[in-house]
């Protein structure tokens, strides 16, 4: 069964830092694309960044540009995104996601974590 | 940056179909995925390339692709199918998200 399940959300100041994780099982990881999805509070979802299966290729959107870096071990089954310079506006619950094929659609989610940016 | 759009709210009577639009500049150049959320769930795919279901999709939800729009249809709709819809599409190398439509069912 593939599972995805994030951790690391929380509250955070403005300009604070956090890092989240994704464990992936149930499926070869190594061979799959992978997506960091959010979606604030009552909002819908807004793509965050994506990472080819070899890490090679990595894309993201122009509101986490230059301040969220997304990565992967796949000896640890792990998505990884390091969110920098954080603001209020990226208070949001942060979904994980697997590519069902190159820039496809998303077969599989996890539960979310959800961070809070205030002071 | 490309944009897609979709209707706020669609309403349907039990046993009737439900048609949620969502529209983008020559969107039938692209493939347009569908996802159902239902509150205090994460999203579900339904349709992918515009009209395949994936493993374990009733075979009432189905999806088209056309001009400048994408539709997804749910026949017959059940109460269970009353929930948030989410379109998709890829522009170059952004992952594109519709505002997302809520479905009620009554």
């Amino acid at each position: 069964e593939v599972q995805l399940v994030e951790s690391g959300g929380g509250l955070v100041q403005p300009g604070g830092s956090l890092r989240l994780s994704c464990a992936a099982s149930g499926f070869t990881f190594s061979s799959y694309e992978m997506m960091w999805v959010r979606q604030a509070p009552g909002k819908g979802l807004e793509w965050v960044s994506y990472i080819s299966n070899s890490a090679g290729i990595i894309y993201y959107a122009e509101s986490v540009k230059g301040r969220f870096t997304i990565s992967r071990d796949n000896a640890k089954n792990s998505l990884y995104l390091q969110m920098n310079g954080l603001r209020a506006e990226d208070t949001a619950l942060y979904y994980c996601a697997r590519g069902l094929g190159h820039l496809s659609a998303l077969d599989y989610w996890g539960q979310g974590t959800l961070v809070t940016v205030s002071s | 940056s490309y944009e897609l759009t979709q209707p706020p709210s669609v309403s349907v009577s039990p046993g009737q179909t439900a048609s949620i639009t969502c529209s983008g500049d020559e969107l039938e150049n692209k493939y347009t995925y569908w996802y159902q959320q239902k509150p205090g769930r994460s999203p579900l795919l339904v349709i992918y390339q515009d009209n395949r279901r994936p493993s374990g999709i009733p075979e009432r939800f189905s999806g088209s692709n056309s001009g400048n729009t994408a539709t997804l249809n749910i026949s017959g709709a059940q109460a269970m199918d009353e929930a948030d819809y989410h379109c998709q599409t890829w522009d170059s190398s952004t992952m594109v998200f519709g505002g997302g439509t809520k479905l009620t069912v009554l």
